[in-house]
């Protein structure tokens, strides 16, 4: 059972244009949720965070929307940049602080 | 050196043989997490351990035995893999009980695995 779902693979953008990145989770018990970013031959860096008693957390070109009610968040990336290319996760974490992660999104930025 | 360092960044190795994938996290940090990632599936969590107690062990196969000497070290022991082991074996670290580090956890490059 996948507590949390990413369901695009990949996605490719125009560079400058705005990447949306979307995420659905099933577990009302997940109180924060995280989006990491990783490279090829890279670990996962952390990226963004919001906490489930927001619905918005903005830093800079990247924004994570929280729908609580439709169990549902997105990562806005604006404008987006080559180096902007990688796979991105989102992951949940449980008031026991276990973390949960979907299966990754591959962004593709087109010049 | 600074971070999440792991070793070896590759490794092959037969089904009988024993080997060993280290990680050292120079954070200060009081947790560390072994994570597998295999193609097309999430990432998952296999072994916590949090202030060199292991707290979680995710039905694991016990053909991976981790071994936490002290916070700063951390040991992924196998021995009898089986090629579907094969996968990225990310080392994390992460400071637990600080409200604004939760759910941050830093990652190594992690240890390519193949199992021939």
């Amino acid at each position: 059972d996948q507590q949390v779902k990413q369901n695009s693979p990949s996605l490719s953008v125009q560079e400058g244009r705005i990447s949306i990145l979307n995420c659905d989770y099933t577990n009302s018990m997940f109180d924060y949720f995280l989006w990491y970013k990783k490279y090829p031959a890279e670990g996962p860096t952390f990226l963004i965070s919001i906490s489930s008693i927001k619905d918005k957390n903005e830093d800079g070109r990247f924004t994570v929307f929280l729908n609580k009610s439709a169990k549902h968040l997105s990562l806005h990336i604006v404008p987006s940049q080559p180096g902007d290319s990688a796979v991105y996760f989102c992951a949940a974490s449980r008031v026991d602080d276990k973390i949960i992660f979907g299966k990754g999104t591959r962004l593709h930025i087109l010049p | 050196e600074t971070g999440v360092t792991q070793t070896p960044r590759h490794l092959v190795m037969g089904m009988t043989n024993k080997k060993s994938l280290k990680c050292e996290q120079h954070l200060g940090h009081n947790a560390m997490y072994w994570y597998k990632q295999s193609a097309k599936k999430p990432l998952e969590l296999m072994f916590v351990y949090s202030l060199e107690e292991r707290v979680e062990n995710n039905s694991v196969p016990s053909r991976f035995s981790p071994e936490c000497p002290n916070s700063s070290h951390l040991f992924l022991h196998l021995h009898t893999l089986q090629p579907e082991d094969s996968a990225l074996y990310l080392c994390a670290s992460s400071q637990e009980g600080s409200a604004g580090m939760k759910g941050k956890l830093f990652f190594g490059s992690g240890t390519q695995l193949s199992v021939l």
